[in-house]
């Protein structure tokens, strides 16, 4: 049972351009997250959120960014977006930033 | 560098075989996790287990855990087509939590 939303399930833009994508998730947990997962399966975590505040934040070019507007809402925007942005783009929560993490379906994105 | 990875990029069983995903982490843990990840589909945790446990079990999947050695191992019985997917350990960086460090994954495929 999904419990962690994500849309938009599949995004085509061009280079350049901006896209944002979201995430909700209804397990009442206070940490999330945003992973990349590339070509190869291999995923990486980029940001994560507790109670609205930042608290992990990896290398990840500038032209990502993450958006809080509460502690079930996690949304992602790529100003600007390149080719080697193509990846899905998965979202997480867990509770107190521990152990146990729920992902979502993920967003494939596919930059031109 | 990957702190956590398995050892197979691949396995392929027939149905009602029983095979063995193996992985080594190179930090001081204080739990080890195994994801499984569908098509399509965000990972899904199968089992966690802690720094002071050396076994876990739930339904047909068995993980091992060995400190001395920095490596853990998931072991599925009686294996069916649905448990084709890729499975992943993954790793805390010990107490400062927060941050998960997932292995490469190993793609799993039954067959009939």
């Amino acid at each position: 049972e999904t419990a962690v939303f994500q849309t938009p399930n599949y995004h085509v833009t061009q280079v350049g351009n901006e896209v944002s994508f979201n995430c909700k998730q209804t397990l009442g947990h206070d940490t999330m997250y945003w992973y990349k997962q590339d070509s190869k399966k291999l995923l990486k975590i980029m940001f994560s959120y507790n109670n609205k505040q930042l608290i992990v934040n990896e290398t990840v070019p500038r032209r990502f960014s993450p958006q809080s507007s509460d502690k079930a809402h996690l949304n992602l925007r790529i100003k600007s977006v390149e080719p080697e942005d193509s990846a899905v783009y998965l979202c997480a929560s867990s509770y107190r930033g521990r152990d146990t993490q729920y992902f979502g379906p993920g967003t494939r994105l596919l930059v031109l | 560098s990957q702190l956590a990875e398995e050892n197979s990029w691949a396995l392929s069983v027939h149905e009602g075989e029983s095979v063995t995903v193996n992985c080594s982490y190179k930090t001081s843990i204080t739990a080890l996790q195994w994801y499984r990840q569908k098509s399509g589909k965000g990972p899904a945790q199968l089992i966690l287990i802690r720094s002071n446990e050396r076994e876990k079990r739930n339904g047909r999947l068995r993980a091992t855990l060995d400190t001395s050695s920095q490596s853990s191992s998931l072991s599925i019985t009686a294996t069916r087509c649905e448990d084709t997917a890729v499975y992943f350990c993954a790793t805390d960086y010990g107490s400062s939590g927060n941050k998960l460090i997932f292995g490469i994954g190993t793609l799993l495929s039954v067959k009939p």
